[in-house]
């Protein structure tokens, strides 16, 4: 699996969007890309995902470049509650690869009143 | 519904002893995932089943972890002859199918090896 590197710490005005980059050079054309967060002593919490277009849900959007070289997770009014660490992955399609999620040390979001 | 469980929530335990934790996927997810969390780093992946088997076993840090899954479902990792670096959070995660399905996870064990 591809390996992401993120900022290790950011912080966030209440209220504020809260944009969190990812990069991913190495991602290959089967590989999508997630977002994870963990909320300190309970297990991940999944945000969103993506191939290659842009995706929005009720939490979250998703930016992918168009090289898919590189992704942002945008928390559009962030609260307290968001913070939290958040994980950027990349997991390959197919069964015997779909256990290979390589999570990285993540981007400590701290949202600030 | 209920979410992916994960049993005992702690587990303390001396070195040399042999553990049994155990993750109960969501109910018609075919896919399951651990993964173990040491204090301050992120997940590592230790195995995944499709069904009751484990075509990626590649995560396993030693031949004293262990895991298998009966009739598609509970899942149990053992630990043999733990260690202190054995320490760590395991968490389990299922999915619908495996692939790019979302993961849904446990809240997860706390192993300690004293």
């Amino acid at each position: 699996d591809a390996k992401t590197t993120q900022p290790p710490s950011m912080d966030c005005a209440e209220g504020r969007a809260a944009n969190l980059p990812c990069n991913h050079s190495t991602i290959s054309g089967n590989e999508y890309v997630y977002w994870y967060r963990q909320i300190h002593s309970q297990g991940p919490q999944y945000i969103i995902h993506g191939l290659k277009n842009n995706e929005t849900n009720e939490m979250a959007s998703l930016i992918i470049t168009e090289d898919r070289k590189s992704s942002t997770l945008i928390l559009p009014h962030a609260t307290l509650r968001d913070t939290a660490v958040y994980y950027c992955i990349v997991r390959a399609s197919g069964v015997t690869n779909a256990g290979k999620s390589t999570f990285g040390d993540g981007t400590t979001l701290t949202v600030k009143p | 519904g209920a979410g992916v469980s994960q049993s005992p929530s702690n587990k303390v335990t001396e070195k040399g002893k042999d553990v049994e934790l155990r993750c109960d996927p969501i109910s018609g997810h075919t896919a399951l995932y651990w993964y173990r969390q040491s204090l301050g780093q992120g997940l590592e992946f230790l195995i995944y089943f499709q069904g009751n088997s484990a075509p990626d076993k590649s995560g396993l840090p030693s031949d004293r972890f262990s895991a298998e899954r009966t009739g598609g479902s509970v899942s149990t990792l053992t630990i043999q002859r733990t260690q202190q670096e054995d320490s760590a959070v395991y968490l389990c995660a299922s999915s619908l199918s495996p692939g790019p399905d979302t993961q849904y996870f446990g809240p997860g064990t706390r192993l300690t090896v004293l």
